[in-house]
């Protein structure tokens, strides 16, 4: 079976530096995917992460370590607008779909 | 190409009615799914296509839903007989065939039946 955990809620301030964690457990691995989801939208693509390091887009950065079934965004200078949900996916056992984690509530305040 | 659209973007209905929702997938992209998402809930799967072939189908997929992609471009998504627990936002994704999978989301279809 497959199963993604990430904490369900995290607060931080305007230009502090926040991370989101996600572990996993796969029967097989194909990559993490994260992705962030404003209230009411659709879910939009941040990082994929096939390889174990760090992979660093800007302001966001995601690892993995697949010998610990373990993923981390880093959000760095944050923004208000960055108060999304933050949802960490993996391909399920036969790589057709994405099996989502519950997703991450980030309130970024003043 | 504005990406993945979907409509209606919301539906009310009573408990009882059927239900159908639209998406249009990114025109090069072969690969379609369906999913559904609660509240304080990420996506869950449910149904893929590759081109028109129906590939996978969710055990979150009952008999009372049906999909269909007949010309391998755009998708139905058919409730029959709705009940309050199909309330839900229903996503639409679509990908290209390349090793690099990233999905991208429609707006999503919000039902509420009431």
């Amino acid at each position: 079976g497959q199963n993604i955990d990430q904490p369900t809620e995290m607060t931080a301030t305007e230009g502090a530096i926040v991370q989101i964690n996600c572990t996993y457990q796969t029967s097989g691995f194909n990559g993490l995917f994260w992705y962030q989801q404003h209230a009411g939208e659709a879910p939009t693509f941040l990082s994929y992460n096939v390889l174990d390091g760090l992979e660093e887009k800007g302001r966001f950065s995601s690892f993995l370590s697949r010998s610990k079934g373990y993923s981390y965004l880093l959000l760095k200078e944050l923004q208000m607008k960055d108060s999304a949900s933050y949802l960490c996916a993996g391909p399920n056992q036969a790589g057709t779909a994405l099996i989502f984690g519950k997703g991450t509530t980030l309130s970024v305040s003043s | 190409d504005t990406g993945v659209s979907q409509n209606p973007r919301h539906k009310i209905t009573k408990r009882g009615q059927n239900v159908t929702f639209r998406c249009d997938p990114i025109s090069e992209h072969n690969r379609l799914y369906w999913y559904r998402q609660t509240l304080g809930q990420g996506p869950e799967f449910l149904t893929y296509f590759q081109n028109e072939a129906q590939l996978e189908k969710s055990r979150l997929l009952s008999d009372r839903f049906s999909a269909e992609r007949p010309k391998g471009s755009f998708s139905t998504l058919e409730i029959q007989r709705t009940e309050q627990g199909d309330s839900a936002m229903y996503l639409c994704a679509s990908r290209s065939d390349d090793a690099y999978n990233e999905q991208f989301f429609g707006p999503g279809t919000r039902l509420t039946v009431l």
